[in-house]
């Protein structure tokens, strides 16, 4: 089984301030990990992924997300955040190594805030 | 390039009504996919196409949800008869073709229908 937990809930920061938002996972083999972005009354938004490689993985807008496979994190960070980075945002996995059809898991997102 | 379409926004109905949902995805995109985001939490995968077969619907409640992909492009979603647990946005996406094992593609959303259920 896969799964992902994003343990904050909210994350306030100041424009200009650095941004980070945690997200640890768990899948029985490779992990496919995505970030995604939702802004009020749209879909979702892609902006990085990490499949394999580089752990360091650069996306829109900005953003980067760092692989570490032996804390099973992907945390999401940008160096200075702006106040339209203001939005939900998802992790989510997917296990690279199973009969599965490559099923996505979403964690339950992180509320950032970012004031002027 | 033309993203994925999603028909109607927002829908209003009373429970034990039926309502259905339509999604065209992004141009030669053969994977198909509905999820439902229940406020509060991540989208999670009702039923997954590719192409015009079904490759996973294990979380579909079927007794009342249904879905096709004809033609392998357009898709649609019903549900019938509607419960009130059944309030959520229910999110259209598509991506490249993966294989059985493997599927590094991104997925691309459409804007999500809005479903209230009294």
């Amino acid at each position: 089984a896969q799964s992902v937990a994003q343990p904050e809930d909210q994350v306030n920061v100041a424009e200009g301030n650095p941004l980070t938002v945690k997200c640890t996972y768990s899948v029985s083999g490779n992990p496919y990990l995505f970030w995604y972005v939702q802004y009020p009354n749209r879909g979702l938004q892609f902006l990085l992924k990490y499949i394999t490689g580089d752990n360091l993985v650069k996306g829109s807008y900005g953003f980067e997300a760092e692989f570490n496979k032996s804390q099973t994190s992907f945390h999401l960070k940008k160096p200075s955040a702006l106040v339209s980075d203001s939005a939900l945002y998802f992790c989510a996995v997917r296990d690279g190594s199973t009969d599965s059809w490559g099923k996505l898991q979403f964690g339950a997102g992180t509320q950032v805030v970012v004031t002027p | 390039e033309a993203g994925v379409a999603q028909s109607p926004r927002y829908k209003i109905i009373e429970k034990r009504q039926s309502v259905a949902f339509w999604c065209n995805p992004i141009s030669g995109h053969a994977t198909l996919y509905w999820y439902q985001q229940i406020l509060g939490q991540g989208p999670k995968l009702l039923i997954q196409f590719q192409n015009n077969g079904v490759v996973d619907d294990s979380q579909l409640p079927k007794d009342r949800f249904s879905a096709e992909r004809l033609k392998g492009v357009d898709s649609t979603l019903k549900i019938q008869p509607a419960k009130l647990e059944d309030s959520a946005v229910y999110l259209c996406a598509s991506s490249l073709a993966g294989t059985r094992t493997t599927n590094s593609y991104e997925q691309y959303f459409g804007p999500g229908t809005r479903l209230t259920v009294t």
